[in-house]
């Protein structure tokens, strides 16, 4: 059974870091790529990148590269996100999300999302 | 990137009710188009995936239809258990973005 363990609420202040967990279990880590998806408080789902597992290939929506960063550890089964320079704005829900091999890849099963709350 | 628009925003309905969501794209995404419903406090479930394939355990009431621009999220018969905010989603390019969701509530 295919699970994503997530790491628990963050709480940070403006222009700290934080990282973000996925523990991935019940399939073979590298066959799948891993998404990173958030939600602010009432607001729309937004996609902000994905790692090829095998690789360790990424690619990030223009709105965060070089803010966030993310790595896989194979031998850990446990991709990571890391979103630096924190604002108030980045205070929101971050899922990750495994992409499935089906047509238009979508996005199978998602973990349980992770708090941060960006305050001073 | 690509935005994606969906209407309504919201809608309020009544159980045994079929339901229409539109999603419309600004460009051409071919069928790049999936669905998912997300309860609140909870992650996305994915129900459609290329415009109008259900996704395994999702339960037949659900269907999706479109391609080019122009997307349709249907439920023939609404359940209690369907209330929900569903977001379509494009993945023909990068950023793959989430049109901003539509909130199906309890008449």
């Amino acid at each position: 059974q295919v699970h994503l363990v997530q790491s628990g609420a963050e709480v940070k202040k403006p222009g700290a870091s934080v990282k973000v967990s996925c523990k991935a279990s019940g399939y073979t880590f590298t066959t799948y790529a891993i998404h990173w998806v958030r939600q602010a408080p009432g607001q729309r789902l937004e996609w902000m990148g994905w790692v090829n597992a095998a690789s360790g290939l990424t690619k990030y929506s223009p709105k965060f590269q070089g803010r966030v960063t993310i790595t896989r550890d194979t031998s850990a089964t446990t991709a990571y996100m890391e979103v630096s320079s924190l604002r108030s704005e980045d205070t929101a829900v971050y899922y990750c999300a495994r992409q499935s091999d089906l047509v238009a890849g979508p996005l199978d099963y998602w973990g349980q999302g992770t708090l941060v709350t960006v305050s001073s | 990137d690509i935005q994606m628009t969906q209407s309504p925003s919201s809608l309020s309905a009544s159980v045994g009710d079929r339901v229409t969501i539109t999603c419309r794209a600004s460009q051409s995404i071919s069928t790049y188009l999936n669905w998912y419903q997300q309860k609140p406090g909870k992650a996305p479930n994915l129900l459609i995936y290329a415009a109008s394939s259900l996704q395994s355990g999702v339960p037949s009431r659900f269907s999706g239809s479109g391609s080019g621009t122009d997307f349709t999220l249907t439920i023939a018969s609404l359940q209690p258990e369907d209330f929900a905010t569903f977001y379509c989603q494009q993945t023909l390019s990068i950023p793959r973005t989430f049109g901003q969701g539509t909130k199906v509530e309890i008449k």
